[in-house]
């Protein structure tokens, strides 16, 4: 079946402009997570989605990234005003409920400001 | 925030020898899991294990896990090119948010 996709798979965006980027996790998976991984941080959790269930948004390094989830499938991960930190590939990934906690990962999307 | 230290950070060996990479972590955990991450980008679950059991195989690659040392290690026997990647332990997962290793880069010289 389908795997995780996302959607740019690069982005080169200008420092202060806004990007979205979508994330299609496996069907009838009911977790989303979404990632960060860059050369100086290393693998970073950002947002996590269960179900209908306020989402665990810990990791969000700043009021500037957000994420929604609609009708419990497709997420967007929303960055304003960019800056050149925020250089990196993003990373999604599903489970479901009743697996023992292996994630499905997408191919990520790498993301460069300039 | 990583949940710990992998070593070593980079291995480079010949093709058919075994590879053998450490993780240490620092919480108490229900499981510990192993990802596999190709140029950068999608990483690829390999095998999780328990934190009631103490060695898992699957095909050339064997886990163990030492909860009172709060350390695993992952085994890949007769390596292969395709084998080359960056390995991951991972704590958390059973639908928890997924923290990381640092990684061990391997390369495997044909």
């Amino acid at each position: 079946g389908a795997g995780v996709s996302q959607s740019p798979s690069n982005k080169v965006t200008e420092k202060g402009k806004d990007v979205e980027l979508r994330c299609d996790p496996i069907s009838g998976h009911t977790a989303l997570y979404w990632y960060r991984q860059s050369l100086g941080q290393g693998l970073e959790f950002l947002i996590y989605f269960q179900g209908n269930s306020a989402p665990d948004k810990s990791g969000l390094p700043s009021d500037r990234f957000s994420a929604e989830r609609t009708g419990g499938s497709v997420s967007t991960l929303t960055i304003q005003r960019t800056q050149q930190e925020d250089s990196a590939v993003y990373l999604c990934a599903s489970s479901a409920r009743t697996g023992l906690g292996e994630q499905y990962f997408g191919p990520g999307t790498r993301l460069t400001v300039t | 925030s990583q949940q710990g230290e992998e070593d070593p950070q980079a291995l480079s060996i010949q093709e058919g020898e075994n590879a053998t990479m450490n993780c240490s972590y620092k919480t108490s955990i229900n499981n510990l899991q192993w990802y596999r991450q190709n140029s950068g980008r999608g990483l690829v679950h390999l095998i999780l294990i328990r934190s009631n059991e103490r060695e898992k195989h699957s095909g050339r690659l064997r886990v163990t896990l030492d909860t009172s040392k709060k350390s695993s290690s992952l085994l890949i026997t007769a390596s292969r090119a395709a084998d080359t990647a960056s390995y991951f332990c991972a704590t958390g997962g059973g639908n928890e948010k997924l923290t990381f290793g640092t990684g061990t880069r391997l390369t495997i010289i044909p």
